[in-house]
């Protein structure tokens, strides 16, 4: 089945501690993105990826680090997360191009105390 | 600025009757269109999509949605609801010459017995 798949799909943690969310495809699409989803803010896009070795910022990267050493492989990584990054995280990837249509992930939610 | 808006956060109606959600978006060419569903607990599911062509475009689970460049519009309907239609829908708007995608903040679909 083709798919994102995250993990975990829940976290609780501590200020300061790091952590990595995993996201993996199965489609061997091009284009991998990550968002994170706020109350009354709908998606913003934190990194995104247009093939491997590429990454860049989107509009929310503050925080955040990004790696694509594979094509299916697109973790986000927290290297001191903040009570300001308690949120729902989802990973998404397109074919080729990072207009088109996106698969998602089923979402990751961190809570940072 | 690129943006796209979803005026009602809310909005309930009754099974069976009819919905149109309103999406609006401002950009400089012609944009890829598409309206995305969450369910609780759940990712986003892509509904439809616009790229070029007939401007009534149908979707998933009885959704349809039509493109109206003169009022940069990009509504979603739907002739009957049903229970199971409770969701967060998004509007996003594919930007061809930023190669990003850009959410709406999204509009929550409550249904009334």
């Amino acid at each position: 089945e083709a798919q994102v798949t995250q993990n975990p799909r829940y976290l609780i943690t501590v200020t300061g501690k790091k952590l990595t969310v995993t996201c993996s495809q199965n489609m061997n699409h091009e284009y991998m993105s990550w968002y994170r989803q706020d109350p009354g803010l709908g998606l913003r896009q934190i990194y995104y990826s247009m093939n491997v070795e590429v990454t860049d910022k989107g509009d929310v990267p503050e925080g955040y680090k990004v790696s694509r050493k594979e094509k299916r492989n697109f973790p986000l990584i927290l290297e001191s997360p903040s009570p300001n990054q308690t949120s729902l995280y989802f990973c998404a990837s397109s074919l080729n191009s990072g207009a088109n249509v996106l698969t998602f992930g089923a979402g990751s939610r961190l809570t940072v105390l | 600025a690129q943006s796209v808006t979803q005026p009602d956060i809310h909005i309930t109606v009754s099974e069976g009757a009819s919905l149109e959600l309103r999406c609006n978006y401002s950009y400089g060419a012609t944009p890829y269109l598409f309206w995305y569903v969450q369910s609780p607990g759940q990712g986003l599911q892509l509904l439809l999509k616009y790229f070029s062509g007939d401007t009534l475009v149908q979707g998933i689970k009885g959704f349809e949605a039509e493109f109206k460049r003169s009022q940069s519009s990009f509504n979603l309907r739907k002739p009957s609801v049903h229970w199971s239609d409770a969701a967060e829908y998004f509007c996003a708007v594919g930007l061809t010459r930023g190669d990003k995608i850009i959410f709406g903040k999204g509009t929550r679909l409550h249904i009334l017995p």
